[in-house]
This record gives structure tokens, sequence and C-alpha cells, in this order.
């Protein structure tokens, strides 16, 4: 399994401002992805981080407001852009293993004021 | 579509009984996987069990069990004894086995176990 860290693990934030999320993994990976679980629901998948190229968004999310780096094959960023209240939410990031298993991280805890 | 559903949104047991959370799901693949996670209050999620769509069999793990019955569309999951640390949130996933890894969860069912 792929040992998964994340920063910060948790924030509180204003609204209208930006907060930018980092992924480490100790392995190299080539499937990285970021979910979004509100508050008591599901989690939901926003995009697929892609090496070196733009991410691959999910209906309902936009580059513009979930901006995703990835330069390289063991970090990834999400920036959670412009805040709004509704952006509340455990913010995780996941890989897939060699065994094709996907491993979460310990999640990001936002909230927004 | 693609969807699961976990009806039973909260469940609650006194130690040491026997509990077991429901999952149904809808796809129209041939081949898929199904996924059980465990998120403690610590809000990571545990990776517990993955099954693929051709194999059946029901499978143990110590205190736990899962039951696939692929004719009922179920994946069920039997924690026998349970303890208070198994007080957590669990997720049913499914997935498509080739290509996306792209996991539909269900709405999770939050398991107390009080002691």
């Amino acid at each position: 399994s792929a040992v998964i860290s994340q920063k910060p693990s948790r924030d509180i934030c204003q609204r209208g401002t930006s907060l930018t999320i980092q992924c480490q993994v100790d392995s190299q990976v080539t499937m990285m992805f970021w979910y979004r679980q509100q508050p008591g629901q599901s989690l939901t998948l926003i995009a697929t981080a892609n090496q070196g190229s733009e991410a691959t968004y999910e209906s309902g999310f936009v580059i513009d407001k979930f901006p995703i780096s990835r330069p390289n094959l063991t970090f990834s960023t999400l920036t959670v852009s412009n805040m709004s209240p509704e952006d509340s939410s455990i913010y995780l990031c996941s890989v897939v293993s060699g065994s094709d298993e996907q491993y979460f991280g310990p999640g990001t805890r936002l909230t927004v004021t | 579509a693609q969807k699961v559903t976990q009806a039973q949104t909260e469940i609650s047991v006194v130690e040491k009984e026997d509990v077991t959370l429901d999952c149904v799901y809808e796809t129209r693949d041939t081949t898929y996987y199904l996924f059980w996670y465990k998120q403690p209050p610590s809000g990571e999620l545990v990776f517990l069990i993955r099954r693929n769509s051709f194999d059946e069999q029901n499978e143990i793990s110590g205190r736990y069990s899962w039951n696939f019955q692929k004719s009922t569309s179920s994946f069920n999951f039997t924690i026998t004894a349970s303890q208070v640390v198994d007080s957590a949130v669990y997720f049913c996933a499914l997935s498509p086995t080739s290509g996306t890894y792209k996991y539909i969860f269900g709405t999770g069912t939050r398991l107390k176990v009080l002691a």
C-alpha cells in the first residue's frame, strides 16, 4: 500500500480567499485523484490529476474553481479558489497502487467562514 | 447509470452483537470491482476489501465477512462480535475493472457500537 500525507490537515478560511492543499505519496504512482466529502455526505470525485498535463475534471467541477497541479509522480496540489461556505468539506487525495487498489490520504478538513 | 445504495443511514448495536451493513449496486458493466472502506472519526478512509465481479465467493477476515450475491446485486458486510473500535462510517463503492478507477460511492452507513 502507499503512504499518503496531506497538508494542511485542517484549516479555517475566510470567504473569498483561496487555499492550496498538498498531497505527497511515498512512492511513484500513475493515478492520483482528488475527492470532496461535504459534511455528512459521501465522496465525490473532483478530478484526476494528470502528471505533466491538465487535470481531467468531473461534471460540476471546473479548473477555475479547483486548479490542480501534478508536477511529478509523487506530488499533487489542489487549490480551492474564491471560497464560500459551501466549499466547507473534507478534501481527500487518493492514489492507485500497483495492485489496482485505491488508497486515500488522511484528508484536509476545510471550514469557510 | 452506475449507483450504489446503502439504505441504512445509521445503525446502533451493543458491543459483541453481530451487525450487517447492506450495499446494493447498479451497473451495466459486465466486469466491475466492489469495495468497502471504513472512515473512523479521524476522517481517513481505510481500505477493507476489493471484490471482482467474477469472484462470488464469500470472504472472511477475522471478525469481518463479506457476502457478494450477483443475482441480487448486493455486497453486504458483516461484523461479528462488534467492538467499540468498529464505530465508524462505512462506505461501499463500485468501479469498472478497466481504465478509469473512478469510484462511485454509496452514502455510507454510520455504525455506533455501544459499550
